[in-house]
């Protein structure tokens, strides 16, 4: 079992709707939680950072991390065509700093 | 604060020849990281520096990998005798505590 788990995609949805992104993780020792975006050739950019379990939210974004389930969320409000991209969740442990990433999910928001 | 920068942001190198990346951290940030990402694939974790001390190293880096961070500001990844395999993107990160920006990458084609 990998250690993080994400749906790769692709995942289509009309402009204006709701995105729901999800990863899954196997160690509970996990604490730091990240959703970064990343364009075509480019780099990841960070979305959003959760310590622990709980939601954030900021803009358009929220974060949820649920750590009894080991299951963590990126939700997309109003999504727009500048939206699509690869989203990677990115979890790592307090003993460590290296980020532990999925493999993305590849969105496209059609106009 | 012009972000993490890298360069040079592409390179081709023939099968066996040796290869150095560059990467500038944002100015502040003492904490510097290097990842590697193929196709379709989440960023791999290869190695973190707190200041000039190179803390962790995954199994990815082999012996034919070297990386360094002197007077702990920028950093240079260095692949000798490279192989087909080590086409990819190397990513560079850096960060003040938990949450890692990424530069543009240095995409790597071996013929």
């Amino acid at each position: 079992q990998k250690e993080v788990e994400q749906d790769p995609g692709p995942l289509s949805v009309p402009e204006g709707a709701i995105v729901s992104l999800n990863c899954t993780y196997s160690n509970s020792a996990f604490q730091y939680f990240m959703w970064y975006r990343q364009y075509s050739r480019k780099g990841p950019e960070l979305l959003m950072y959760t310590y622990s379990s709980g939601n954030k939210e900021d803009g358009r974004f929220t974060a949820q991390v649920d750590k009894s389930s080991k299951y963590i969320s990126l939700f997309i409000r109003d999504s727009q065509p500048s939206d699509s991209a690869t989203y990677l969740c990115a979890i790592s442990g307090a003993g460590s700093y290296q980020l532990t990433f999925g493999k993305g999910t590849k969105l496209s928001v059609i106009p | 604060d012009t972000g993490v920068s890298q360069n040079p942001r592409h390179k081709i190198t023939k099968r066996g020849q040796n290869v150095t990346f560059r990467c500038d951290p944002i100015s502040e940030h003492n904490r510097l990281y290097w990842y590697r990402q193929t196709l379709g694939q989440g960023p791999e974790f290869l190695t973190y520096f707190q200041n000039e001390a190179q803390l962790e190293k995954s199994r990815l880096l082999s012996d034919r990998f070297s990386a360094e961070r002197p007077k702990g500001s920028f950093s240079t990844l260095e692949i000798q005798r490279t192989e087909q395999g080590d086409s990819a993107m190397y990513l560079c990160a850096s960060s003040l505590d938990r949450e890692q920006y990424f530069g543009p990458g240095t995409r790597l084609t071996v013929t």
